[in-house]
């Protein structure tokens, strides 16, 4: 079953615009993490923020977690085409090894 | 980090007929994951193959359905059987990098079925 649920569900923005994307959960976590999928294909890995952590940045990318809300938030900055994707968060549990998967956005960045 | 090697990328099958995922990972790995991910849904966990022993199913899913192998700490092939239209998806495979929290996916496999 799905952990996180996504909104929104589809974004469309200018290029240079920052797109922020939402993430809530269920469960008490371990971790909360962000992948990017292109076209349907694999999924890569983008950033990942403990529980005990409240924001975190790696390049563009900015992630908030707000463990009394169940919610996360991730923010690209200055959007690129190429930033065109599927983002999913990605949660795992205390005491479970398994990644449960969000809804995802699909963000669209028009030139 | 890890590289998985997954093919084929996509395939078109006929209702009734199998076809067998392979997944190859340049390091060894305890726990290899196989997802399903339906036309413009999330992923969703088939099971965990570890090397040695019979895979975890997650709920819904049935080894009769979805076979895996788990011959070395490098390989693992998912099965899916007697397929029919609602088995189209992508079907993906995973590992846990150092630490075992990120995961590393294969480029998928794009499976049609007629």
């Amino acid at each position: 079953s799905q952990q996180g649920e996504e909104d929104p569900q589809a974004l469309s923005i200018q290029e240079g615009e920052n797109a922020t994307m939402n993430c809530s959960y269920k469960t008490s976590i371990n971790n909360l993490q962000w992948y990017r999928q292109n076209s349907g294909r694999g999924l890569v890995h983008l950033i990942l923020i403990r529980s005990n952590e409240r924001e975190k940045h790696s390049g563009r990318l900015r992630v908030t977690l707000d463990t009394s809300k169940k919610s996360s938030s991730l923010l690209i900055t200055a959007s690129r085409a190429a930033d065109t994707a599927s983002y999913f968060c990605a949660t795992i549990s205390f005491g479970n090894e398994k990644l449960t998967f969000g809804t995802g956005t699909r963000l669209t960045i028009i030139p | 980090s890890a590289v998985i090697s997954q093919k084929p990328s996509r395939d078109i099958c006929q209702r009734g007929t199998s076809l067998t995922i392979q997944c190859q990972v340049d390091s060894q790995v305890t726990m290899m994951f196989w997802y399903r991910q339906q036309p413009g849904q999330s992923l969703t966990l088939i099971a965990t193959a570890n090397q040695g022993s019979e895979a975890t199913y997650e709920s819904g899913f049935v080894i009769d359905k979805f076979p895996i192998s788990r011959p070395n700490l490098t390989f693992s092939t998912l099965t899916v059987s007697n397929m029919s239209p609602e088995d189209s998806s992508i079907y993906l495979c995973s590992v846990y990098g150092g630490g075992r929290e990120k995961l590393f996916f294969g480029s998928g496999t794009q499976l049609s079925v007629l």
